[in-house]
């Protein structure tokens, strides 16, 4: 059985501090690590992606990835109220590679 | 920036009633899928579509699933005969090239079953 695992939260932060989000992954032929952000009954929302070991920048935001340890965390700096949402993990399964398994996503407040 | 368009955003039916939910995928995108989020739960795979023929399905999308490219720009999601538990998000997504980038989600069809 393939599994995401996330902490379900809820993670409060204030504004202008650091996030940190963290999901778990089962299947050790997966290549590929998704965060999506998902607003209350909207659809997600791509924030990045990572393939390698080690941390990928992109404006506030950073992902890390640990394959030995089946490891994805996503890094928020200088949280800002906008940044509220769920945020999901997702990680590509299948034999094609192309379907992703979600978890269940971490719900995140930041306070003004 | 390129949308994947979702239609109707929100479709009630009776159980037992057909229902086909429509996507307009991203035009130079090769790859399609469609995904359902019961309400509180995960997004769940059900269907991947490439070269007008289904790549993989999951467990749910059993017998009364279909989905069809009718033609060069649509991609629907058909249920036969709708259940109570059929009632969720259905989104529908789209990406040019598999295993490479994240998908492209439609803002999603809300289906009520009653």
């Amino acid at each position: 059985q393939k599994e995401v695992e996330q902490n379900s939260g809820p993670l409060s932060v204030p504004e202008g501090a650091i996030a940190s989000l963290n999901c778990t992954y089962s299947d050790r032929g997966s290549q590929s690590f998704f965060w999506y952000r998902q607003y209350s009954g909207k659809s997600p929302e791509l924030i990045m992606f990572i393939y390698s070991n080690g941390d990928k920048e992109d404006g506030r935001f950073t992902a890390q990835l640990n394959k030995a340890s089946q490891y994805v965390s996503l890094l928020i700096r200088d949280s800002q109220p906008s940044d509220s949402a769920t945020y999901l993990c997702a990680v590509n399964v299948g034999n094609t590679g192309n379907q992703f398994y979600f978890g269940t996503g971490t719900s995140l407040t930041v306070i003004p | 920036e390129p949308e994947v368009t979702q239609t109707p955003s929100h479709q009630v039916t009776q159980m037992g009633q057909e229902v086909i939910l429509r996507c307009v995928p991203i035009s130079n995108h090769l790859y399609f899928y469609w995904y359902r989020q019961i309400l509180g739960q995960k997004v769940e795979f059900l269907v991947s579509f490439y070269n007008n023929e289904i790549s993989e399905k999951s467990e749910i999308f059993d017998d009364q699933f279909s989905v069809e490219r009718p033609d060069g720009s649509n991609f629907t999601l058909k249920i036969r005969s709708t259940k109570l538990e059929d009632s969720a998000m259905y989104f529908c997504a789209s990406i040019y090239l598999a295993g490479v980038n994240g998908y492209t989600f439609g803002s999603g069809t809300r289906l009520t079953v009653v």
